[in-house]
């Protein structure tokens, strides 16, 4: 399993777009990157996921570069609801496999 | 879809005392998965199922049994309490299918050993 290494937290303002970048450099061939948001007396919640290149959805935008050893995970303006931890996970989808979340990212968002 | 449940919300436990977390998820997913979480520490996977009557150890298993007798169900058992146990838990859920696949969280146990 590839191990992730995100920074412990970051902090931004209201409306500003805030970028978290993930490192995975033994990330394997049929491994996804997947990204999870949780807020306090929460579950995770997925937030994004994928494979090569750029992937965006109405939450966030996911860059992965071509070398797959990173990837950065970019919240466009975002609010005070957004404090929250956000967790990078690598894996594949084999029988088997099983996705293991790291400390992941503390995000604090200040008005 | 109630998606995925666990009971009880919230429990204390003596030290040696047993007691079975539930888990259930109404969406047919293949992975059912227990993680505990400490303050500072991230989730931690402590068992998953591949399927009905197929577990495997996680990260952090001492201490848990599971069993998987149904595809909706994911029993965590605790056979002997300990304070090292106090945590908060998740049950997971995720389907397997193309190029998509997302865990699907319940929302939680707290568990406190005394």
């Amino acid at each position: 399993l590839a191990k992730t290494t995100q920074p412990i937290s970051m902090d931004s303002y209201e409306g500003q777009e805030v970028n978290i970048t993930c490192s995975h450099n033994n990330i394997a061939t049929n491994d996804y990157i997947t990204w999870y948001q949780q807020f306090p007396s929460q579950g995770p919640r997925f937030i994004i996921q994928g494979y090569k290149t750029k992937v965006t959805n109405e939450v966030a935008s996911l860059f992965i570069p071509a070398d797959r050893k990173s990837s950065t995970l970019s919240l466009p303006r975002v609010s005070l609801s957004d404090t929250a931890v956000y967790y990078c996970l690598v894996g594949g989808f084999q029988a088997g496999t099983a996705l293991i979340f790291g400390k992941g990212t503390t995000l604090s968002v200040s008005s | 879809n109630a998606g995925v449940t666990q009971t009880p919300k919230f429990q204390v436990l003596k030290t040696g005392q047993s007691m079975t977390l539930q888990c259930a998820q109404d969406m047919n997913h293949e992975y059912m998965s227990w993680y505990r979480q400490d303050p500072g520490m991230g989730l931690r996977l402590i068992h998953y199922s591949v399927g009905a009557g197929i577990t495997d150890q996680g990260e952090v298993p001492n201490g848990y049994n599971v069993s998987r007798s149904t595809t909706e169900d994911f029993p965590l058992r605790l056979l002997s309490a300990a304070p090292s146990q106090t945590s908060v838990y998740f049950c997971a859920s995720s389907y397997v299918g193309g190029t998509q696949e997302t865990q699907y969280f319940g929302p939680g146990t707290r568990l406190l050993v005394l």
